[in-house]
């Protein structure tokens, strides 16, 4: 059953603590991306990754961290210096090349209590 | 920094109408449009999608418009059925200058589908 699996789906952390969402893919995709939503708002790029052992800085990537050791897999860490980390965060995947679509997982819902 | 934009926060249509969502873009340099689909809780599914080269295309009920000219781009949904109702997003694709291929995303237009 290919696709791409985000977990876990819902997550509580308390305040100063760091958490990884993990996001990984069997569609066999070069790139591989983290967005962050929060309510009634669009899709904002926190960090993206076009290859294994790299990763650029989106838009919002202050508090966050990523990492690329395999094709499969781009956990996210919300660190501490995140400071207003609560909202539903979505990992997606896409081929390389200019004229590829991006397959979405479900998504974690983040709460700081 | 340029970004994908929507004229419309909400939409409402009854059962049966057509609907169409609108979205302004302002870098002339995309390439490849995307309009995504979610509903409440969920990740975003893929709709329809344009090149640069085209100025239509249709698909299952949806038609996606492209006007290069004034950066606008429009889904059309034919017969809207509850199952409509969701966010729709549209995307761009984009290799900014001196970095990797990236999407960007608009803010989204709530469609609500009235009976």
């Amino acid at each position: 059953d290919g696709g791409i699996t985000q977990s876990p789906k819902y997550l509580f952390r308390k305040e100063g603590q760091n958490v990884t969402l993990s996001c990984e893919q069997n569609l066999n995709h070069d790139a591989m991306y983290w967005y962050r939503q929060d309510p009634g708002q669009g899709l904002r790029l926190i960090y993206y990754s076009q290859i294994v052992n790299d990763f650029q800085k989106g838009d919002i990537a202050e508090g966050y961290s990523v990492s690329r050791e395999k094709k499969e897999s781009f956990p996210l860490t919300v660190t501490s210096a995140q400071k207003n980390p609560t909202a539903f965060y979505l990992c997606a995947s896409s081929s390389s090349g200019p004229n590829t679509e991006a397959f979405f997982g479900q998504g974690t819902r983040l709460t700081v209590v | 920094g340029e970004s994908v934009g929507l004229h419309l926060p909400t939409l409402s249509v009854q059962e049966g109408d057509n609907s169409i969502i609108n979205c302004a873009y302002s870098n002339s340099a995309s390439d490849y449009f995307i309009w995504y689909k979610q509903e409440s809780g969920k990740g975003p599914q893929f709709i329809i999608d344009i090149r640069s080269n085209m100025d239509k295309r249709q698909g299952q009920r949806v038609t996606v418009l492209l006007n290069k000219t004034v950066k606008h781009l429009s889904l059309q949904i034919a017969a809207t059925q509850p199952g409509d109702s969701a966010v729709y997003f549209c995307a761009e694709n984009i290799q900014p200058s001196g970095s990797a291929r990236q999407l960007t995303f608009g803010s989204g237009t709530q469609l609500t589908v009235l009976p």
